[in-house]
């Protein structure tokens, strides 16, 4: 089994220009999510989502926007880079209800100049 | 609301020492939680979690944690680390009702020889 694939695995953007980053999970879960990890801050929720075609907010939204147009699929868009936004991303699963672990992809080097 | 507090961003021991990482959450529900390791340049992946039942959890590579409601804790230990286990440590609740999994800051552990 896959699990979670993140595409890309770095990416290096200059500012103000626009990207999408790819989650795609075989395991059949209804909750997905998007995470970056910045050193010392531990990992801070960006969106989320429950369901296709659902989408809401986590800890950090502004300055990215998501789609959930497949239960597959979890997309984390970039409008305009900004520098701040040099972090690692990652995208996790889980099923439904509160006891399940989240699963997680490798992870999304991006690098904003 | 939920939040977790990870006490301590680096921990030191010796090869053989005792393991004990610490944790403490806030839930204004019954909380689940979890203990997941990072290595260098890898997503997560999970070590243990508490749902209900016991509250003495075993996990995988010789780690456990107990789950203690009166002081809101959920430390990991290890009775004796090895040089594999250096990694960094991320400890999550997530409340009944709850969709999101909130993290802690991580606690980064080195092994000496």
């Amino acid at each position: 089994n896959a699990g979670v694939t993140q595409t890309p695995k770095f990416r290096v953007l200059k500012t103000g220009q626009s990207m999408t980053l790819l989650c795609a999970q075989d395991m059949n879960h209804e909750y997905m999510y998007w995470y970056r990890q910045d050193p010392g801050m531990g990992l801070r929720l960006i969106h989320y989502s429950v369901g296709e075609g659902t989408t809401a907010k986590g800890e950090v939204p502004d300055g990215y926007n998501v789609s959930r147009l497949k239960k597959q699929n979890f997309l984390l868009g970039l409008e305009s880079a900004a520098p701040s936004q040099t972090s690692v991303y990652f995208c996790a699963s889980s099923f439904s209800g509160t006891k399940g672990e989240a699963f997680f992809g490798q992870g999304t080097r991006l690098t904003v100049v | 609301a939920q939040s977790v507090t990870q006490l301590g961003s680096h921990v030191s021991v010796s090869e053989g020492a005792l393991v004990l990482l610490r944790c403490n959450y806030s839930s204004s529900v019954p909380p689940y939680l979890f203990w997941y390791v990072q290595y260098p340049n890898q997503g997560l992946q999970l070590l243990l979690k508490y749902t209900t039942g016991a509250t003495l959890v075993k996990g995988i590579n010789g780690f456990e944690a107990e789950f203690k409601k009166s002081e809101t804790s959920f430390h990991l230990t290890k009775p004796s680390a090895h040089m594999s286990d250096a990694a960094e440590y991320f400890c999550a609740v997530r409340g009944s009702g709850y969709s999101t999994l909130t993290f802690g800051k991580g606690t980064m552990l080195l092994v000496s020889p």
